[in-house]
């Protein structure tokens, strides 16, 4: 598809159990970011890939968040030992990656956690 | 920390009526704006977005917004709005000191009458 698309559109999970959300960008994006928007907290950037580089984690709220990005495309946000505060809606976007650009959004996960 | 602010958190309107949301944010440098819009159900799309140039932009469906730098805003307007207009919208700023994400600001929901 031509957009940004993320999977699974819902996932509920138990308190402890650890997740893991993916987002497939669009094509020839080499720039990827997650977001959380969750009731209390609003939008709130997690972390972000551009190409090669290292990513930029400095949003990510707790060392049991964790993301990788294999081959510069498809990414996976993992949640280890999920809390009841994690839940949210994860959202995925990207970017072309060359300056002053738009980043376009994914349709979310939303993750319950019991 | 750099911040970004919407005052009017729900908006009511009715069909016909003009429409200014505001945004502030909190930074004196170099600034990239955005609006985006989440419509019932859907994902976040791109109204409209400022780099440089002309402050005043114009976005999809009639929408436009005005940079004034010195106060450090971003509101957006529309003359006349539309029962389809219903739905929440978000300031974002990419601040030019912090990398590519976008802060956002807390989200405006707009619903308008028939």
């Amino acid at each position: 598809g031509a957009g940004v698309s993320q999977s699974p559109s819902n996932k509920v999970t138990e308190k402890g159990k650890d997740v893991e959300l993916r987002c497939d960008p669009i094509s020839g994006h080499t720039a990827l970011y997650w977001y959380r928007q969750s009731l209390g907290q609003g939008l709130e950037f997690l972390i972000y890939f551009q190409g090669n580089s290292a990513p930029d984690k400095s949003g990510l709220p707790s060392d049991r968040f964790s993301a990788e990005r294999t081959g510069g495309s498809v990414s996976t946000l993992t949640i280890q030992r999920t809390q009841q505060e994690d839940s949210a809606v994860y959202l995925c976007a990207s970017s072309s990656g060359t300056g002053q650009e738009t980043q376009y959004f994914g349709p979310g996960t939303r993750l319950l956690v019991l | 920390a750099q911040s970004v602010s919407q005052h009017n958190h729900h908006v009511i309107l009715s069909e016909a009526a003009s429409l200014e949301l505001g945004c502030n944010y909190s930074y004196g440098g170099t600034v990239n704006l955005f609006w985006y819009v989440q419509y019932p159900g859907q994902h976040l799309q791109l109204l409209l977005k400022y780099f440089s140039g002309d402050p005043l932009v114009k976005g999809i469906k009639g929408f436009e917004a005005e940079f004034i730098k010195s106060k450090f805003s971003f509101n957006l307007r529309k003359p006349s709005v539309q029962w389809s207009d219903t739905a929440e919208y978000f300031c974002a700023v990419n601040f030019g000191n912090a990398g590519n994400m976008l802060t956002f600001g807390g989200g405006t929901r707009l619903m308008v009458k028939p």
